[in-house]
């Protein structure tokens, strides 16, 4: 079965720099959520969207930004890069009409950032 | 504030034990739980879930208990393999007003099954 892409893998940058991570939802799945895990921590939960609109914000930074295109697939942009932001960046996806009682969220293998 | 906690950074059991997972949440709010496995440089692989107005689920060797008075849920996987070595996240959601189901996580715990 088909699952969550996202890419790239591995990207390194430096501080300043910006940075694009993009995923690739569930054919069918119609809800993404992106998520960032420092070391050690658990994953946290940045911003979601549903049917192209953004649905909810987390602790989401300012210097990021992200949208939904009309493939459903989503892009998180990262600009002017701090050594924090060195983490592993999460996209899950879930479906709205398969939404009832479950809300499984489906995740991707993960971008590892790392800034210098 | 946490409010998914996981009280145990690691276990280890024998293969062929019980183990047992639990997790603490503070959040009255949340009305799904989903436990989720991860290995390392791998995203999260959902594993079971339990709603609100339930307070068991079973799913092969996995079996997820709610206790909502306590505000507890507990994971048990029987018999244990050590291909269930892995972190196990335990993780809720309720619904935003914006109609988002984002998920809450714990810190997991490191599951080691010992052949």
């Amino acid at each position: 079965a088909a699952g969550v892409i996202q890419s790239p893998r591995h990207l390194i940058k430096e501080k300043r720099e910006t940075a694009t991570l993009k995923c690739y939802p569930i054919p069918r799945h119609d809800t993404v959520y992106w998520y960032q895990q420092g070391p050690g921590q658990d994953p946290q939960f940045l911003i979601s969207f549903y049917e192209k609109m953004q649905s909810d914000k987390g602790s989401i930074p300012d210097r990021f930004s992200a949208q939904q295109f009309s493939d459903y697939h989503s892009e998180l942009n990262m600009s002017s890069l701090e050594l924090g932001d060195s983490a592993l960046y999460f996209c899950a996806s879930s479906s709205e009409r398969e939404r009832g009682l479950d809300n499984e969220q489906f995740f991707g293998p993960g971008t590892r950032l790392t800034v210098l | 504030d946490q409010q998914v906690k996981q009280n145990s950074p690691s276990l280890s059991v024998q293969e062929g034990r019980i183990s047992i997972l639990n997790c603490d949440y503070t959040n009255s709010m949340f009305d799904y739980f989903l436990w989720y496995k991860k290995y390392p440089a791998e995203g999260p692989t959902f594993l079971i879930s339990i709603s609100s107005i339930k307070d068991k689920n079973e799913d092969g060797r996995f079996t997820v208990f709610l206790n909502k008075s306590a505000k507890h849920l507990s994971l048990h996987i029987v018999p244990s393999q050590p291909g269930d070595s892995a972190v196990y996240f335990c993780a809720a959601s309720a619904i935003s007003g914006a109609g988002s189901y984002q998920l809450t996580f714990g810190k997991g715990t490191k599951l080691s099954v010992i052949p």
